[in-house]
């Protein structure tokens, strides 16, 4: 149990579906995260919220929507998706996104895994 | 351009030996290193946090920093099978800009 939980952990859509990933932190937390990784690539991060706002949009394709409601749920709106967006996506909490001039580390949900068809 | 580089491996050790696993990054900035594992089909889990230079012990394992030649590292002591996974290298340079490298494969053999 890492206090960060993902669902579905498993999902196919079509290109043309829209569906979208939840992500939820029982861990009091005030930073969110959302993070692509394929195989043989590094983990690319997505998006950040601190406090409900977005800080971060690592020039992600709009198909992507992320959405903060609160501090402890996180979602990423699918829409018109295409093959090489399949992957795994992983969701990750901090504490705050710095403390005191440090980088906080994250705790990572156990992902979802998205198939484009 | 800012990265972060490490071996993909595998790297294989016999079971009660040192593991080494390096890390190289080009942004002088960074401030703030982690060391994540992730067991395969698994969530990445953090292992170490470092970010000053030097080194910093935890159990058997021991994160080693040096800023001015911009590597860290991770040692692994008394190697187990259990310790097979991939070790993830993250560097920060402030702010929310993590960087992760593309993971190095261990493999303990037993």
């Amino acid at each position: 149990e890492t206090g960060v939980t993902q669902t579905p952990r498993h999902l196919v859509m079509g290109m043309t579906n829209k569906k979208s990933l939840k992500c939820e932190q029982h861990l009091g937390h005030n930073a969110m995260y959302w993070y692509k990784q394929s195989a043989k690539k590094p983990l690319e991060l997505m998006f950040v919220y601190s406090l409900e706002e977005r800080v971060e949009n690592n020039s992600v394709p709009s198909r992507f929507s992320p959405e903060c409601p609160n501090s402890s749920h996180l979602f990423l709106h699918l829409h018109t998706l295409q093959p090489e967006d399949s992957a795994l996506y992983l969701c990750a909490s901090s504490q705050d996104l710095v403390r005191q001039g440090e980088n906080q580390p994250q705790h990572f949900g156990d992902g979802t895994r998205l198939s484009i068809l | 351009q800012k990265e972060v580089e490490q071996n993909s491996g595998p790297l294989s050790v016999p079971e009660g030996a040192i593991a080494s696993l390096n890390c190289t990054y080009s942004d002088r900035g960074s401030q703030s290193f982690f060391w994540y594992r992730q067991y395969s089909g698994k969530s990445p889990e953090l292992i170490m946090s470092i970010y000053s230079n030097g080194d910093k012990e935890d159990g058997r394992f021991t994160a080693q920093l040096n800023k001015a030649s911009q590597y860290v590292s991770l040692l692994i002591r008394d190697s187990q099978p259990s310790d097979s996974a991939t070790y993830l290298c993250a560097v920060s340079g402030g702010y929310q800009k993590v960087t992760f490298g593309i993971g190095t494969k261990l493999q303990v053999i037993p």
